[in-house]
């Protein structure tokens, strides 16, 4: 079945304490991206990927890091978590190197910091 | 500035009566894409629909439909004759062809329809 895995699906940690959540697709997308929902603000992009190896910040970009060594996986590393990077995170991938597509999104992930 | 305007934060219609959602964007771009997506109480993202800037046909699919207005860089979604499973948050978006990689979400319309 073609989709998009995040996890943890929840999470709840405390300010300071380094975490990592995991996106994985099985779709040989090129275009990867971390996206940040929280009330009012609606979706916004926090870092997204055109290919392995190519990462660029999106509009939210700050406290957060990610890499892309490999195709399928685009990892979201929180390295030093704060209060106010409590929300709702979805991964999501498309096919094509430019976001022109369909975007299949991550179940979420609801993180909590203390 | 705000690249997606969705204005209406929440709207409640009673069953069976249509309703539109508004979308407004902003663009230098000559070639960019919009999109609307679903978010139903369970919290997934579903994509309803994507056009191009070149394709200004109106869409429909089934009680769906989608009016795309360059002229007034609109992109309105309507609901004919709403069910109660339409109730979710509503989002549109844009990419960008020329001056960039982003993917820009609007801020969501909360629709409610009530039996």
């Amino acid at each position: 079945e073609a989709q998009v895995t995040q996890n943890p699906r929840y999470l709840i940690t405390v300010t300071g304490k380094k975490l990592t959540v995991t996106c994985s697709q099985n779709m040989n997308h090129e275009y990867m991206s971390w996206y940040r929902q929280d009330p009012g603000l609606g979706l916004r992009q926090i870092y997204y990927s055109m290919n392995v190896e190519v990462t660029d910040k999106g509009d939210v970009p700050e406290g957060y890091k990610v890499s892309r060594k490999e195709k399928r996986n685009f990892p979201l590393i929180l390295e030093s978590p704060s209060p106010n990077q409590t929300s709702l995170y979805f991964c999501a991938s498309s096919f094509g190197s430019k976001p022109y597509n369909e975007q299949f999104f991550g179940p979420g992930t609801r993180l909590t910091v203390l | 500035a705000q690249k997606v305007t969705q204005a209406q934060t929440e709207i409640s219609v009673v069953e069976k009566e249509d309703v539109t959602l508004d979308c407004v964007y902003e663009t230098r771009d000559t070639t960019y894409y919009l999109f609307w997506y679903k978010q139903p109480p369970s919290g997934e993202l579903v994509f309803l629909i994507r056009r191009n800037s070149f394709d200004e046909q109106n869409e429909i699919s089934g009680r769906y439909s989608w009016n795309f207005q360059k002229s007034t860089s609109s992109f309105n979604f309507t609901i004919t004759a709403s069910q109660v499973v339409d109730s979710a948050v509503y989002f549109c978006a844009l990419s960008e062809a020329a001056t960039g990689n982003q993917f820009y979400f609007g801020t969501g319309t909360s629709l409610t329809v009530i039996p």
